[in-house]
């Protein structure tokens, strides 16, 4: 029972580097998220996608991209990573039942085991 | 923009003893959640509240939901040190059909023998 899947667990990158975090879930969930967690901030949102082919902004999307591949994956890339960019990245995914644009129930996000990146 | 906010962010309690945390929020919200953290691990989620008056228990913990008030409590009764943990709230912000999630900063339980 995989839940959600995310790699690599931890990198080191160079500032100017490029990197992907990879991320899966099998539960057959229509939204998938990314958020990051820094040391008294809580978490916050990166990108998020609400079914296969659609991704948006969330709180924090500077300096990341995100590619939602299928409904299974949805990865995020630092293009040029910047020691800003230091953080514990998670992965989550839910299964938003909605009609005409309202979230008909409350459901549980799940989340992956994170992802420690630092960037010298 | 919804904001969350918790309080405490640190709790040192003693076993055996009681405690609440407060977690309210800026806007209109139906659905709270509460998440426990354990250092270097995951997110675990405890309870979902769906509606004004919400209660749920399970164990040593209980949360309810004022949506009136916009204010959620999560009750620890006779804490034991397994209960040691961060513990977020996060409440819906429902955009395009999708549910994104705004975590309040968290609250670090210690429990001390």
């Amino acid at each position: 029972n995989a839940g959600v899947t995310q790699t690599p667990k931890f990198q080191v990158l160079k500032t100017g580097q490029s990197m992907t975090l990879q991320c899966a879930q099998d539960m057959n969930h229509n939204s998938m998220y990314w958020y990051r967690q820094d040391p008294g901030m809580g978490l916050r949102l990166i990108y998020y996608s609400a079914s296969e082919g659609t991704t948006d902004k969330g709180e924090v999307p500077n300096g990341y991209n995100v590619s939602r591949l299928n409904k299974r994956e949805f990865s995020l890339r630092l293009e040029s990573a910047a020691p800003s960019q230091t953080s514990v990245y998670f992965c989550a995914s839910s299964e938003a039942r909605w009609w005409r644009g309202v979230v008909l129930s409350g459901n549980t996000i799940y989340f992956g085991e994170g992802s420690w990146l630092t960037v010298v | 923009e919804l904001k969350v906010e918790q309080n405490p962010l640190f709790l040192s309690m003693q076993e055996g003893k009681n405690y609440t945390i407060y977690c309210n929020y800026s806007t209109t919200s139906d659905r709270l959640y509460w998440y426990r953290q354990d250092p270097g691990k995951s997110l675990e989620s405890l309870f979902v509240l769906l509606s004004n008056g919400a209660v749920k228990q399970e164990g040593r913990l209980m949360a309810s939901l004022d949506t009136k008030a916009r204010l959620s409590t999560l009750h620890i009764t006779a804490a034991v040190h397994d209960l040691s943990a961060t513990y977020f709230c996060a409440v819906d912000s429902t955009q395009g059909g999708s549910e994104k999630l705004v975590f309040g900063k968290g609250t670090k339980l210690t429990v001390n023998p």
